[in-house]
């Protein structure tokens, strides 16, 4: 099973600036990595697929890079409904595609 | 509009049986493979299967596999997630979500999640 790890576990950014969570993964996932956004009481929502595709309807200000083992998502011009928590996900291996144990997202 | 409306809430006691499900619209529910993941109380997420409705075919999680069955229903479009004796450990919220280039890849549309409590 892949394990992936996310860092930091909380980052705190203002509003406005760049905000960026890393992700990486304990052998290589090619680009097979997708990245969700959790607020509180919601299900997840798909941002970003194959490591850089935005999901249909996701803001331009979220990008996606990397690939192999360390991906990252950036978060530009941050705003307060960006407050969540982030969770990276692999499908390169399965069963079971694994889950990141998440960012959360503070905005100050 | 892709949607998928999950059954409600769920209060059971540790021993007894339990099915719940996602109900899909908005699109050809034989074409896409549904997943089940698990959210336990202030945790992540956990992926714990996934069925192609279209001929049942099921993989599950060994974490998952032999406590939990996975099926679905083509006439109804409806997917299901069972357990046949519940354990306090099963208290989570479940949520479905379609997989559109399965069996295993990112999942694009989620079901709003099943609170599942588990206590004697």
């Amino acid at each position: 099973e892949i394990v992936m790890t996310q860092s930091p576990a909380t980052l705190s950014v203002s509003p406005g600036e760049r905000a960026t969570l890393s992700c990486r993964a304990s052998q290589s996932v090619s680009s097979n990595l997708a990245w969700y956004q959790q607020k509180p009481g919601q299900a997840p929502r798909l941002l970003i697929k194959r490591a850089s595709a935005r999901a249909t309807g996701i803001p331009a200000r979220f990008s996606g890079s990397g690939s192999g083992t360390e991906f990252a998502l950036t978060i530009s011009s941050l705003q307060s409904e960006d407050s969540a928590v982030y969770y990276c996900q692999q499908y390169k291996n399965w069963p079971p595609t694994t889950f990141g144990q998440g960012t959360r997202l503070e905005i100050k | 509009e892709v949607q998928l409306v999950q059954s409600g809430t769920e209060v059971k006691k540790p021993g007894e049986s339990l099915k719940i499900s996602c109900k899909a619209s908005g699109y050809s529910f034989s074409d896409y493979w549904i997943a089940w993941v698990r959210q336990m109380p202030g945790k992540g997420l956990e992926w714990m299967g996934i069925i192609y409705p279209d001929d049942s075919d099921t993989t599950y999680s060994p974490s998952f596999e032999g406590h939990v069955t996975i099926s679905a229903d083509k006439s109804t479009s409806t997917a299901y997630l069972q357990w046949r004796s519940l354990k306090a450990s099963d208290t989570a919220i479940y949520f479905c979500a379609r997989d559109p280039h399965g069996p295993a890849a990112f999942l694009d549309y989620w079901g709003h999640g099943t609170l599942v409590t588990v206590s004697s």
